[in-house]
């Protein structure tokens, strides 16, 4: 299974702010998933995108995918304090791969009232 | 109310015990996981499954061990062969392999 890399690891910002978090993979996908987790929680789906999809968006989410770059970027808009989480990508690889997910260690994003 | 549960939310292990962890799901998805999440860490999978009756190791299966005898439960075993498992245990499921998963609340393993 391959892994996805976020970066940055961690992410302060204030409240309305916008927050750009960006994964990075190393083989072909099928498509990669965003999730965020709650401190101490279950994760949670927040959007797919496929491998020839470019952009997604998702109410206040908007995710990228470059597959020339194999990087994807997830942009939170007007932040509130609720979006305090860590967030991590997810890419799936192509090829018939039956196995899981793969995550990485997520960017642990802190928004400031 | 349809999704996906894990029990216990805490769970004590002596040294030497065998523990099971349970996970069930009532989405009738096929594929079922397991993942092990150190703190500050992401999560690794131990065991997946992409039917009922069959089952795959994953990145860091050894001292686990689990069975899928029915569609919506999935338990995993830690058994003493497993040296560290101290750890959060997470259970997800999803309609297929490598389309979205919708995961449990966790249980925390602690070693006495």
């Amino acid at each position: 299974s391959q892994q996805g890399e976020e970066d940055p690891q961690a992410l302060s910002i204030q409240e309305g702010e916008n927050a750009t978090m960006n994964c990075s993979y190393k083989t072909s996908i099928n498509n990669l998933q965003w999730y965020r987790q709650n401190s101490g929680r279950g994760l949670v789906h927040l959007i797919l995108i496929r491998s020839n999809e470019r952009e997604k968006h998702s109410g206040r989410l908007r995710v990228t995918l470059d597959t020339s770059k194999k990087s994807s970027s997830l942009l939170i808009t007007a932040s509130r304090a609720a979006d305090t989480a860590s967030y991590f990508c997810a890419p799936s690889r192509s090829g018939g791969g039956a196995d899981g997910l793969t995550f990485g260690k997520g960017t642990h994003l802190i928004i400031q009232p | 109310d349809g999704g996906i549960t894990q029990s216990p939310k805490y769970l004590f292990r002596k040294e030497g015990q065998n523990v099971t962890l349970s996970c069930e799901q009532n989405l009738n998805h096929d594929a079922m996981y397991w993942y092990r999440q150190d703190p500050g860490q992401g999560l690794r999978l131990i065991y997946y499954s992409q039917i009922v009756n069959d089952f795959q190791k994953g990145d860091i299966a050894e001292g686990y061990s689990v069975s899928r005898e029915k569609k919506e439960s999935f338990p995993l075993t830690v058994t003493s062969a497993q040296k560290n498992p101290t750890a959060f245990y997470l259970c997800a499921s999803s309609i297929q392999v490598q389309e979205t998963q919708y995961f449990g609340p966790g249980t925390r393993l602690l070693v006495l």
